[in-house]
This record gives C-alpha cells, sequence and structure tokens, in this order.
C-alpha cells in the first residue's frame, strides 16, 4: 500500500497566495522529496529533505519535517499560473532502495 | 542528472494485445525503474531492473504480464502483456538513487 497519504486532494488558490501542501508516512525513513508532475507527464524532483533536517527552503518553495509526527508539507510561496500542477511527495523505506509515492495534491493556480 | 526518453508517447491498443515500452537513458546508470500511474492516480512501482539480472518485481506485478528486459546501462523495455482496459495508464520510467530519482515523460496507454 501507499506509504505516503496526502491532503488537500486538490487545491486552488489565486494567483500570488501561498499554497500549503501535507503528507504523511507511516514508517521510519532516510528522506522525503517532493515531485511536480504537469498534466500526466514525467515528474521533476522539487526538494528532498533528509529525516535529521527539520526544515529547507529552495526558492519559492519551503518544506518541513516532522518526524515524531511522520509528516511533511510543502509551502509554494506566491504562486504563479506555472505552478499548476500534481506535487507528490515521496519516501524512501529505511533499508530498501526504491520510493513510495503518496496520493498526490492536485493544484490549480487561478490567475 | 539523466535525461530519459519514451517510446512510444502513447498509444491506443485492443484487449488482448501486447505492448512494448522503451527507455532511453542519456548516461550509465545501475538501476532502473519502471512505475504505473493509473488515472487520477499516484505512481505504483512495478519493478526494479538492474543490467544483467533478473528484475524484482512488486507485490501484486508478475514477470508473465510486465516482463522487462536490460539489455544494457542504458536501456530498458516494459512489455505490457495480454492487455485488458485495467492497464489503460500512464506507464513511467525512471534512474537515479532515493536521493533522487529523474523520470521519462511517460507512456500514455489505452486498451480498448
Amino acid at each position: 500500500s501507499q506509504q505516503g497519504e496526502e491532503d488537500p486532494q486538490a487545491l486552488s488558490i489565486q494567483e500570488g497566495e501561498n499554497a500549503t501542501m501535507n503528507c504523511s508516512y507511516k514508517t521510519s525513513i532516510n528522506n522525503l522529496q517532493w515531485y511536480r508532475q504537469n498534466s500526466g507527464r514525467g515528474l521533476v524532483h522539487l526538494i528532498l529533505i533528509r529525516s535529521n533536517e527539520r526544515e529547507k527552503h529552495s526558492g519559492r518553495l519551503r518544506v518541513t519535517l516532522d518526524t515524531s509526527k511522520k509528516s511533511s508539507s510543502l509551502l509554494i510561496t506566491a504562486s504563479r499560473a506555472a505552478d499548476t500542477a500534481s506535487y507528490f511527495c515521496a519516501t524512501d523505506k529505511e533499508g530498501a532502495q526504491k520510493l513510495v509515492f503518496g496520493q498526490g495534491t492536485r493544484l490549480t493556480i487561478n490567475p | 542528472s539523466a535525461v530519459i526518453s519514451q517510446k512510444p508517447s502513447r498509444d491506443i491498443c485492443q484487449r488482448g494485445t501486447s505492448l512494448t515500452i522503451q527507455c532511453q537513458v542519456d548516461s550509465q546508470v545501475t538501476m532502473m525503474f519502471w512505475y504505473r500511474q493509473q488515472p487520477g492516480q499516484s505512481l505504483t512501482l512495478i519493478a526494479t531492473a538492474n543490467q544483467g539480472s533478473e528484475a524484482t518485481y512488486e507485490s501484486g506485478f508478475v514477470i508473465d504480464k510486465f516482463p522487462i528486459s536490460r539489455p544494457n546501462l542504458t536501456f530498458s523495455t516494459l512489455t505490457v502483456s495480454n492487455m485488458s482496459p485495467e492497464d489503460s495508464s500512464i506507464y513511467l520510467c525512471s534512474v537515479g538513487s532515493t536521493d533522487t530519482q529523474y523520470f521519462g515523460p511517460g507512456t500514455r496507454l489505452t486498451v480498448l
């Protein structure tokens, strides 16, 4: 079964607003990653946060990780129409050389 | 980073037929991954393909249905056999590690 669960499933906001997506997982991890997928195409890696990190920034992206709650959040600030996409979290299981993807959040930025 | 191409980009197939999807990487890689993404769903790992050895399949996926070849360090194929409408999905290959994976553009398969 999928390890990552995300909410909300869909999010629609106005351009310029901030978008926050959440991800929860079930087992111990080495790291957690966020990916973006535009219109059912290939996924693009956005950011990785390791299990010993609590927060990470990359441009307009801010990721937090709370290993005690087994959850992560992705914040996109000052959203743009081009941010419209589906966003997935992915976790690796300790000891396993593979990723498990969450259900994803479909983000729509309205102009 | 790695640049990955997939062929075909999309196809419409008849029930009972088979389709082979190709994945080409611009550099040599040890592990390649094949995922399925059913309509409106997330990605599910089908199998991991290492060059020179049998692919390792995830629970729910079997070699007879999804045979995989990995003839060299830059190429792999996934065959979807004896297709049914339930196989309609996007199939994606990826390479990398558990730190970062690079994905191909996907193959959108529709089975009638």
